[in-house]
């Protein structure tokens, strides 16, 4: 079946450093990867999309790397802030087309002062 | 300011009601999606429509409900067939159907059942 793995424990870093988040997936090869944030009580707010044949996509403090070989996404923030503390989901499209977003469990980012 | 705007933010219910969680866009988005989302866990699939007047099954529609009789506008009933509704429910929207692109979400509704 196909899955989407995020890491379930939470990431601890100290402000100032990168914060690197990864998101794997099986038995599919998707067309492109987002990556969202959400926020406790909120709803996720999207931040970056890579496409299949774009290796790494960068946003301001943002970066995303696609590895269709490895089946993975990497998703960093540089000079990481305690305002970057939240969770980040990544979210593949699985429907052959469709865009009918298929999410991971997201991993949350806690940022140390 | 255009968004999506869904309500209400809390509700609680009892067994055996049903409940209607609206959802309105004011974006003039094709494509419209109901989640759940539980503790822990990651964003399931309810029910999503790309057009109106037509909607289809998501991973998770056993016991909910759905419309698309305007483009603005998708309510999701969870009827009480539903044999464990508390949950956080979102709503989201995206510009154009069969297409990438970004989901803008709504703030979300927070389901209880008593």
């Amino acid at each position: 079946s196909q899955k989407i793995e995020q890491n379930s424990e939470a990431l601890n870093i100290q402000e100032g450093k990168t914060a690197t988040l990864t998101c794997n997936y099986t038995n599919y090869s998707p067309a492109y990867l987002q990556w969202y944030r959400q926020d406790p009580g909120r709803g996720p707010v999207f931040l970056l999309l890579i496409r299949e044949n774009e290796k790494e996509k960068r946003k301001e403090r943002l970066k995303v790397t696609f590895d269709t070989t490895l089946k993975q996404s990497l998703f960093h923030i540089t000079a990481s802030q305690p305002a970057d503390s939240a969770t980040y989901l990544c979210a593949l499209d699985m429907s052959g087309g469709s865009y009918i977003p298929t999410f991971g469990r997201g991993t949350s980012l806690i940022v140390h002062p | 300011d255009g968004g999506i705007t869904q309500s209400p933010k809390y509700l609680f219910r009892k067994e055996g009601q049903n409940v209607t969680l609206s959802c309105e866009q004011n974006l003039n988005h094709d494509a419209m999606y109901w989640y759940r989302q539980d503790p822990g866990q990651g964003l399931r699939l309810i029910y999503y429509s790309q057009i109106v007047n037509d909607f289809q099954k998501g991973d998770i529609a056993e016991g909910y409900s759905v419309s698309r009789e305007k483009k603005e506008s998708f309510p999701l009933t969870v009827t009480s067939a539903q044999k464990n509704p508390t949950a956080f429910y979102l709503c989201a929207s995206t510009p154009t159907s069969g297409l990438a692109g970004e989901l803008f979400f709504g703030e979300g509704s927070r389901l209880t059942v008593l």
